[in-house]
């Protein structure tokens, strides 16, 4: 079975300053997608960034990027010029790209942005 | 464009009672839905899946039950609600798997 660790409970960054969570998983699969999710206090769960195993660049969703080593299997996201309103729990998720109908989670990272 | 409504926001009821959760989503067919847990502000627990009407898969044995009546309807149940059952209930549903989960706003039981 996939796993998905997200080593750092919680972060803090500066207001404007750059922040980066990690995410490590591990699959024996070669077909797969990975996707960070913000929750802030509303609790709503809300897609940040995608990424296909398949394709070797990095996505990037304006502010936000990721740094995808497929052989360490790492997926760590970026934030650049952090706001307020990035405050959040942050998700690792994996996704089988076979008949595998669930996403995997990480048990978060809870981001703190200080102005 | 898709969208996906899930009620009530808020639910206080005691021990024992029954419970009800409704999601529904729009401008899709055949979706796949999802009933996850979230306890103690945490991690999420996935309850039950559906790939199609009638069709519930359970992964975590307890007091909760799923239905998939129509198409793009998912309901979440239970006869006896306990303490434990405590927690954010949020429902989700999937189109392709390489575009993740939509996520519906959630519930907050609260069992009393």
């Amino acid at each position: 079975a996939q796993t998905v660790t997200q080593s750092q409970p919680e972060m803090s960054v500066q207001e404007a300053e750059t922040v980066t969570l990690s995410c490590t998983y591990d699959t024996s699969e070669s077909d797969y997608y990975l996707f960070w999710y913000k929750q802030p206090p509303s609790r709503q769960m809300i897609l940040v960034i995608r990424q296909e195993a398949y394709k070797q660049q990095n996505a990037t969703e304006n502010r936000f990027s990721v740094n995808f080593q497929k052989a360490a299997k790492s997926f760590s996201l970026k934030i650049s010029d952090s706001q307020l309103g990035d405050a959040a729990m942050y998700f690792c998720a994996y996704h089988s790209g076979g008949s595998n109908y669930k996403l995997t989670f990480g048990k978060g990272t809870l981001l703190t942005v200080n102005p | 464009s898709q969208t996906i409504h899930q009620w009530p926001a808020t639910l206080v009821q005691p021990v024992g009672s029954p419970l009800s959760l409704e999601c529904t989503v729009e401008g899709t067919s055949n979706p796949n839905l999802y009933w996850y847990r979230q306890a103690a502000g945490r991690g999420l627990q996935l309850l039950f899946y559906s790939v199609g009407i009638g069709q519930i898969s359970s992964e975590v044995p307890q007091n909760l039950s799923a239905s998939r009546p129509q198409d793009r309807q998912f309901i979440l149940s239970s006869k006896k609600l306990l303490l434990s059952d405590s927690g954010f209930y949020l429902c989700a549903w999937q189109g392709q798997p390489n575009y993740g989960y939509t996520f519906g706003s959630g519930t907050r039981l609260t069992v009393v």
